[in-house]
């Protein structure tokens, strides 16, 4: 059965400070890759998708980046954190064809 | 561009039928679906539309309108545990992307 993983569960970042996290998927190959942001009360904003190895597609323009070194993994990064990139994060997986995105358990970023 | 819409907010007691309804515009439609997302946690799947009509899943219900671009998710015989968002979202023709609607919260009272 396929699985996401997504880490770290919660974070607290100062202004300024680098960010990294990472999303694997398990038992199954070339899936798409998400990265959504929910704001408090908000809907779902989709920030990076990824349909293969290093194919990054940005919707957002923003000072986080995305990256897919490898088949099952996507990593969201940021140089310099702000003080508006608080949220929750999700990274989420489906395939090519007409079926649901599965999510991992979210990121609850809050940068202080 | 892509904009979908959705009550912000609906209260329904227990036992009752409540119905979320959603409208949509998206450049391209590969199918409607509904999440439920409880506070603090991620978004699970609950039910799926592509062609028009009603789909059945025990409790939930979910109808799709493509002409009109609407969409209802309906819940019977609710409990306490079904407080919690209710998230619309279109599946796009561009990358296979899901847009997101705002999502409806959803009390149910004792």
């Amino acid at each position: 059965s396929q699985t996401i993983h997504q880490w770290p569960a919660t974070l607290v970042q100062p202004v300024g400070s680098p960010l990294s996290l990472e999303c694997t998927v398990e038992g199954t190959s070339n899936p798409n890759l998400y990265w959504y942001r929910q704001a408090a009360g908000r809907g779902l904003q989709l920030l990076f998708y990824s349909v293969g190895i290093g194919q990054i597609s940005s919707e957002v323009p923003q000072n986080l980046s995305a990256s897919r070194p490898q088949d099952r993994q996507f990593i969201l990064s940021s140089k310099k954190l702000l003080l508006s990139d608080s949220g929750f994060y999700l990274c989420a997986w489906g395939t090519g064809s007409n079926t649901e995105a599965f999510f991992g358990q979210g990121t609850r970023l809050t940068v202080v | 561009g892509q904009n979908i819409d959705q009550p912000t907010e609906m209260t329904a007691t227990e036992g009752a039928i409540v119905q979320i309804n959603c409208t949509y515009q998206t450049s391209g439609f590969n199918g409607l679906f509904w999440y439920q997302q409880h506070a603090g946690e991620a978004p699970t799947f609950l039910s799926y539309n592509v062609l028009d009509g009603l789909e059945e899943k025990g409790r939930f219900s979910s109808f799709l309108s493509r002409s009109k671009g609407y969409s209802y998710l309906l819940l019977k015989e609710l409990q306490m545990k079904d407080s919690a968002s209710y998230l619309c979202a279109v599946r796009v023709t561009e990358g296979q992307n899901f847009v997101f609607g705002p999502g409806t919260r959803l009390s149910v009272l004792p």
